[in-house]
């Protein structure tokens, strides 16, 4: 079945303690991204990727890595959980960047860090 | 930084339009997307406006005003299942999509 998936759904995790959240596309898309939203905040990119083995830094990418070491995947590291982590992430992909490509959302993962 | 603004909620009755407002002020346009979400789901691709207009598709409409910075999306014949939130979002001048916070629309029967 064609589309994003992303592991966990959800977790609880305690501060200080290291997570990946995975993220998997199967579209051969050529770029990724990943967001966290927050209540009465909106969508905000913390990293993304526009073809594989490149990165870049979106709004809010202070705590997280990313990686892209092929097209499907796309994990995003927290590596010292602090509880303003806590939040709902969500990994999309865009067959490119340009201006009409639309961009795909995964089901996300709820995280709370406590 | 970006500037996306939409109403925070919005009540409309079953089988009656509602209009949701978005004014934007970016660094650069590349294009203007509505996402719709539903509670605890992932946002879904409603529709695309890059130049201005009205794209109309089913039910729902979006209009773009590029010199005023300006989008509405449009719900016709409102249904219970049209009760979600709907996101604004622009791509800037670097291809980067920027979000609204999202107008959560109920719909009562």
């Amino acid at each position: 079945i064609a589309g994003i998936t992303q592991a966990p759904t959800s977790q609880i995790l305690a501060a200080g303690r290291r997570m990946t959240l995975r993220c998997t596309q199967d579209m051969r898309h050529n770029a990724m991204y990943w967001y966290r939203q927050d209540l009465g905040l909106g969508l905000r990119l913390i990293h993304y990727s526009n073809t594989a083995g490149t990165t870049g830094k979106g709004e809010v990418p202070d705590g997280y890595s990313v990686s892209r070491a092929n097209t499907d995947d796309f994990p995003l590291t927290l590596a010292s959980a602090v509880p303003s982590q806590t939040s709902v992430y969500f990994c999309a992909s865009s067959l490119g960047q340009g201006a009409t490509d639309t961009q795909y959302f995964g089901p996300g993962t709820r995280l709370t860090v406590l | 930084g970006q500037n996306i603004d939409q109403p925070t909620e919005m009540t409309a009755t079953e089988g009656a339009i509602v209009q949701i407002n978005c004014t934007y002020q970016t660094s650069g346009f590349n294009g203007l997307f509505w996402y719709q979400q539903h509670a605890g789901e992932a946002p879904t691709f409603l529709s695309y406006n890059v130049l201005d207009g009205l794209e109309e598709k089913g039910r729902f409409s979006s209009f773009l005003s590029r010199s005023k910075g300006y989008s509405y999306l449009l719900l016709k014949e409102l249904q219970m299942k049209d009760s979600a939130s709907y996101l604004c979002a622009v791509r800037d001048g670097d291809y980067k999509l920027s979000f609204g916070a999202g107008t959560t629309v109920t719909v009562r029967a």
